[in-house]
């Protein structure tokens, strides 16, 4: 089963609301990362958080840590036409270099 | 930087065919990651290596995979004989210790 699991899948909201994702996973991790990938593209990395972070912020992103609940959000804030794209977030297990990657988060902005 | 370059960007092949997608990573990174993506499994990890060596296998679907990196700018993504299954998009990533990695912007292969 995957480690890192998105939810909801797909969210469509209004230019200029807020956009929340969430994301659960299994095991001990030394970090959570999140990415965007725009139709077509590769992925792109938007913010790291370390385990012993709660809180991260980059721009209008923000990202918290729960390490007793296994989980994680991304919030992004004032969103654009252009923030249209899948997220994803995923694990970096303790004592490994590969990363985990849940299914993603399909957001869509209307303008 | 030009970032993670990968070739070719499409490949249409036809099953029993050879195919040989390539991947030169960022200048100075240590590790180089291959990875497919599709619609039911969504993105796997197929193989990483740490400076050239492989260190995790344990996602290369069966034999008819191979992965190589030869040296510290290129690594090559094997499928011999393809067929119609293998069809997904395949990315190539690189990262320098940290975790964080960067993608290239992947080979559609499509196998008939």
């Amino acid at each position: 089963s995957q480690q890192g699991e998105e939810d909801p899948q797909a969210l469509s909201i209004q230019e200029g609301e807020n956009a929340t994702m969430n994301c659960s996973y299994k095991t001990s991790i030394n970090n959570l990362q999140w990415y965007r990938q725009n139709s077509g593209r590769g992925l792109v990395h938007l913010i790291l958080i370390r385990s012993n972070e709660r809180e991260k912020h980059s721009g209008r992103l923000r990202v918290t840590l729960d390490t007793s609940k296994k989980s994680s959000s991304l919030l992004i804030t004032a969103s654009r036409a252009a923030d249209t794209a899948s997220y994803f977030c995923a694990t970096a297990l303790q004592g490994a270099q590969k990363l985990v990657f849940g299914q993603g988060t399909r957001l869509t902005i209307n303008p | 930087d030009a970032g993670v370059i990968q070739s070719p960007r499409h490949e249409v092949t036809e099953m029993g065919q050879e195919v040989t997608l390539r991947c030169k990573p960022i200048s100075g990174h240590d590790y180089l990651f291959w990875y497919r993506q599709t619609m039911m499994r969504g993105l796997e990890l197929l193989i990483y290596f740490n400076n050239n060596v492989p260190i995790d296998d344990s996602g290369m679907p069966e034999d008819r995979f191979s992965a190589k990196m030869p040296n510290a700018s290129f690594s090559t993504l094997k499928i011999q004989p393809s067929e119609p299954r293998d069809s997904a998009v395949y990315f190539c990533a690189s990262s320098f210790v940290g975790n964080t990695q960067y993608f290239g912007p992947g080979t559609r292969l499509t196998v008939l």
